[in-house]
């Protein structure tokens, strides 16, 4: 049973460009969370996603961030015009249906993005 | 409010025992967990105890919880180098889809 996966490891964009990432869930997880790791700092949690509905974005930046979990295929974060601000390691985790057992959220391991 | 707090680094010799201090502030937390990250790495949910518990031990691992004081910890028993991580202290409520972490304790192990 594959982990959360995530897709690239690592992004380098220059400062105006587009960041997307992805991650693709547990097999048999519904439901998708992303958080940002700035440099020395813990996770801050940013959005959380059901299959093509977004239940919690009370994270994300008002500009620029978006984030989307369609029918089929992963869930998606995109950054517009990233600033170097935005330079940090995102993680994605998934987890089963809240209250169906388990609340565990298994993460994955992060895309590091690097805006230069 | 939500915060978890934590101290940045603790030093321990191979073979003692680790004891990871952290604080959190909801009082409504249902869970509350312990996270290893390695270096470059994602995270590894070690173990988590739920806020009607005071004790919970796996191996090696001890969590003690005292609910009136806010105050969670994690011990590492017989500490090896392989444990050198950091460990992030996080905070879970049951009506919320979020995780709050703390800022995470690097442990180095010294010889």
């Amino acid at each position: 049973n594959a982990g959360v996966m995530q897709n690239p490891r690592h992004l380098v964009r220059r400062r105006g460009q587009e960041a997307r990432l992805r991650c693709s869930p547990m097999k048999g997880h519904s439901h998708v969370y992303w958080y940002r790791q700035l440099p020395e700092e813990g996770l801050k949690f940013m959005v959380y996603l059901q299959k093509e509905n977004i239940i919690d974005e009370s994270g994300m930046p008002k500009e620029r961030f978006s984030a989307e979990f369609p029918k089929e295929g992963p869930s998606i974060l995109r950054i517009q015009q990233v600033v170097r601000g935005d330079s940090a390691a995102y993680f994605c985790a998934s987890s089963l249906t809240p209250g169906q057992g388990t609340y565990e959220q298994y993460f994955g391991p992060g895309t590091r993005l690097t805006v230069t | 409010g939500e915060d978890v707090e934590q101290s940045l680094f603790l030093s321990v010799r191979e073979g003692d025992s680790s004891v990871i201090n952290c604080t959190y502030t909801d009082s409504s937390s249902t869970y509350l967990y312990w996270y290893k990250q390695e270096p470059g790495a994602g995270l590894q949910l070690l173990t988590y105890i739920f806020s009607n518990m005071d004790m919970k031990q796996d191996q090696r691992l001890t969590v003690l919880l005292n609910k009136k004081d806010k105050h969670l910890s994690l011990r590492i028993a017989d500490t090896q180098t392989g444990d050198s991580a950091i460990y992030f202290c996080a905070e879970k409520y049951s009506s919320a889809s979020k995780i709050i972490f703390g800022s995470g304790t690097r442990l180095s192990i010294r010889p």
